[in-house]
C-alpha cells in the first residue's frame, strides 16, 4: 500500500483562527513532507521531518508548525491563519532524505480562508 | 539557489497527438532530473527520473531526456490518449540539498477523444 491519506480534504477557515491539518502514512517512511501549492505556481516545501527531527524552510519558519507524534502521522499547524494561507496543502513521504526524489504525495487539503 | 521553469501552463491536444512538454532548470550542479504527474483528485507521482549516469528516461511511453548543454529535460509522449490528461511538474533534486524537490509550476495537458 502506496497510500498517503490527509484530513480533511477541504478546510474553511475563519481569518485570525487557527488551521490544523492531518497527514498519515503506512509506509514506515521515515521522511515527511509538508508543501503549499497556489494556483499557476510550484509546489513549495514549507517543512519536512526526518525521523523526529523537523526541518523548516527560512522563509516560513515562524508561519508553520509541525509535529509528529508517531512514524505514521504529521501534522500541519497555523496558529492564524491570514488570507494568504488559502492554497492545497499537501502531504508527502519518502523512505528517507536520499530518496527524496520518490516522494509518495497525498490528494492535499484544500484551505480556504475567509 | 536551484529553479526549475515551464512555461506551458496548458497543453491542449486531441488523441493519437505528439506531446511535448517543455521544462528547463538552473543549478550549480548535476540534479536528479523528474516529471511528475497529478491526474485529477490525486497527488502527484512519480513517472519517470534521469539522474546523470544515465541521460534518458521512458516510462508509460513517455520520455525524457537529459540536456546538459542546453539544461532541459522536456517530455515527450508519440501518441497521447485521454486518460494522459493530467497536470505534469518538472522536478530537480539538489545532490547537495538533500531530500528536497524543486517544482516546476506545471503544465495542465488535456487531451480530447
Amino acid at each position: 500500500d502506496t497510500t498517503v491519506k490527509q484530513n480533511p480534504r477541504y478546510k474553511l477557515a475563519r481569518v485570525g483562527k487557527p488551521v490544523n491539518l492531518i497527514c498519515s502514512q503506512t509506509m514506515n517512511h521515515d521522511t515527511m513532507y509538508w508543501y503549499q501549492k497556489k494556483p499557476n505556481q510550484a509546489p513549495k516545501l514549507l517543512l519536512f521531518y526526518y525521523d523526529k527531527i523537523l526541518n523548516r524552510e527560512a522563509d516560513t519558519f515562524e508561519k508553520f508548525q509541525s509535529s509528529r507524534p508517531n512514524n505514521s502521522f504529521c501534522s500541519l499547524y497555523i496558529g492564524s491563519a491570514g488570507l494568504e494561507y488559502s492554497a492545497m496543502y499537501l502531504c508527502a513521504s519518502s523512505r528517507d532524505p536520499d530518496w527524496g526524489y520518490e516522494q509518495y504525495f497525498g490528494p492535499g487539503t484544500r484551505l480556504t480562508v475567509l | 539557489g536551484d529553479s526549475v521553469t515551464q512555461k506551458q501552463g496548458q497543453v491542449t491536444l486531441s488523441e493519437d497527438d505528439f506531446l511535448f512538454i517543455n521544462c528547463t532548470y538552473s543549478t550549480t550542479t548535476y540534479p536528479t532530473l523528474l516529471w511528475y504527474v497529478q491526474y485529477p483528485g490525486q497527488g502527484p507521482q512519480l513517472l519517470l527520473k534521469v539522474t546523470t549516469a544515465n541521460n534518458k528516461g521512458i516510462s508509460r511511453g513517455f520520455e525524457a531526456t537529459y540536456d546538459k548543454g542546453t539544461t532541459s529535460f522536456h517530455l515527450q509522449k508519440a501518441s497521447v490518449q485521454e486518460s494522459d490528461s493530467a497536470v505534469y511538474f518538472c522536478a530537480l533534486v539538489d545532490p547537495q540539498v538533500v531530500g528536497q524537490l524543486t517544482f516546476g509550476s506545471g503544465t495542465r495537458l488535456q487531451v480530447y477523444a
